[in-house]
């Protein structure tokens, strides 16, 4: 099954700075890529997403990146700022209804002012 | 659109009591829902596929016995906790894709299960 592996575990930064998390996975045939944000004692809330056949996507400030030959994909989060501070989540699927989302172990961002 | 409602948000119990808790999804059909478990600084984990009218899939090291999921109907699944001890406190979160679409997931907000 699939496995993903995301790194680093802890990030701080200075606000304004930018931020880079990532994740690589194990199942060729994966080909959605979604970032969580959460906070503590709730949902994840979906920042933002890729599927297979991009390769980068943006949203204002925040950015993601696959490369499906390396199997590996990455977050971007520019001009950070204290809220933006949380723990993030990769995750990957293949397209198939039936398919679950897999997780990597997540990263706690803290952004200092 | 595509809200998922989960309830209890919360519930406490005694050791060796059973505990459901009830996955909706509000505004859309979903025949697959998914159960996560997520225990404090940890990442969410599988635990099991609900498939509307047939046996869920439990993921490796999940007890089926233990976690019963009923997916009677294309808007609710429940995942009932039975004996419970201490050790299965945690955060169990449900998602749900919309039925005809792929990939993107909805999630409940959480049932968080202390048990005494």
């Amino acid at each position: 099954g699939e496995n993903v592996e995301q790194h680093p575990s802890t990030l701080s930064v200075q606000e304004g700075d930018s931020a880079v998390i990532k994740c690589t996975y194990s199942d060729s045939a994966s080909n959605y890529f979604p970032w969580y944000k959460q906070e503590l004692g709730k949902r994840p809330q979906l920042i933002i997403d890729i599927r297979s056949n991009v390769g980068e996507k943006k949203d204002q400030r925040i950015a993601v990146t696959l490369n499906k030959t390396a199997k590996h994909f990455s977050l971007h989060i520019t001009e950070t700022q204290p809220e933006d501070s949380a723990v993030y989540f990769c995750a990957a699927s293949h397209h198939q209804a039936g398919t679950a989302l897999i997780f990597g172990k997540g990263t706690t961002l803290s952004v200092s002012s | 659109g595509a809200v998922v409602s989960q309830h209890p948000s919360w519930v406490i119990c005694k050791s060796g009591t059973s505990v459901k808790i009830e996955c909706r999804s509000l505004d859309f059909q979903a025949t697959t829902m998914f159960w996560y478990r997520q225990f404090p600084k940890q990442s969410l984990m599988l635990m099991a596929t609900s498939n509307e009218g047939s046996k869920a899939t439990y993921e490796q090291g999940v007890e089926k016995d233990k976690f019963l999921i009923n997916h009677a109907s294309l808007t609710l699944s429940t995942l009932t906790v039975t004996s419970a001890h201490p050790e299965d406190s945690s955060f169990y979160i449900c998602s749900a894709r919309v039925s005809g679409q792929y990939n993107e997931q909805f999630f409940g907000p959480g049932t968080r299960l202390t048990v005494l």
